[in-house]
């Protein structure tokens, strides 16, 4: 089966500048994650979709993140104007189900300058 | 509020040594997952662990599940290179979520 898949893999932008980033989760999968992952920490969850609508959204910087999922497959995360500490790697994972893995896409690397 | 330490956060090993990572969690989880990260690379399932006294094993790796003590570990048999790679315990938050939250990794390199 595909897994998921995200694009860009790397973006560089300058501070104040806006970004966006795609993910297709895997089909079927109805349940879609996504998290930064800082350098040399562990991914942290920013937001959470069943089908196409939020679950989770605790940890997502609302004033400058913004995600949604379209239809409830592939989402797209935003973030408006960026900030040098946003400098990270964003994986999308999807999943079947609470028990099942999360699998992750290859993440998009993004620097801010 | 959930918190999962991971020890060590870096593991130097020689071939043919065994072993163990360790995973702690402060509150009750119902799931905890094992995965693994190659450098710029996502992150590879390995070991999902859902009940008190679960064991899975895959090939030198094995991993098991105390939720009374919220520990889990994860136990390298014999090491080779090609298990270089950081390794990252997650554990499932709330009832009302499926938010996992990671340790910090254990970072391992395997020498000969």
């Amino acid at each position: 089966e595909a897994g998921v898949a995200q694009s860009p893999r790397y973006k560089i932008i300058e501070k104040r500048q806006s970004v966006a980033f795609w993910c297709n989760p895997i089909s079927g999968h109805a349940t879609l994650y996504w998290y930064q992952q800082i350098l040399g920490q562990g991914p942290k969850l920013l937001i959470q979709f069943q089908n196409n609508g939020v679950v989770d959204d605790s940890q997502l910087p609302k004033d400058r993140f913004s995600a949604e999922r379209l239809k409830g497959v592939d989402s797209t995360l935003k973030i408006q104007p960026a900030k040098l500490e946003d400098s990270a790697v964003y994986l999308c994972a999807s999943s079947l189900g609470r028990y099942q893995p999360q699998h992750f896409g290859d993440g998009t690397r993004l620097s801010i300058l | 509020e959930l918190k999962v330490e991971q020890n060590p956060l870096f593991l130097s090993m020689q071939e043919g040594k065994n072993y163990t990572i360790y995973c702690n969690y402060s509150t009750t989880s119902d799931r905890l997952y094992w995965y693994r990260q190659d450098p710029g690379k996502s992150l590879e399932s390995l070991f999902v662990l859902l009940s008190n006294g679960a064991v899975k094993q895959e090939g030198r790796l094995m991993a098991s599940l105390d939720t009374k003590a919220r520990l889990s570990t994860l136990h390298i048999t014999a090491a080779v290179h090609d298990l270089s790679a950081t390794y990252f315990c997650a554990v499932g938050g709330s009832y009302n979520t499926d938010k996992l939250i990671f340790g910090t990794g254990t970072r391992l390199q395997v020498f000969p």
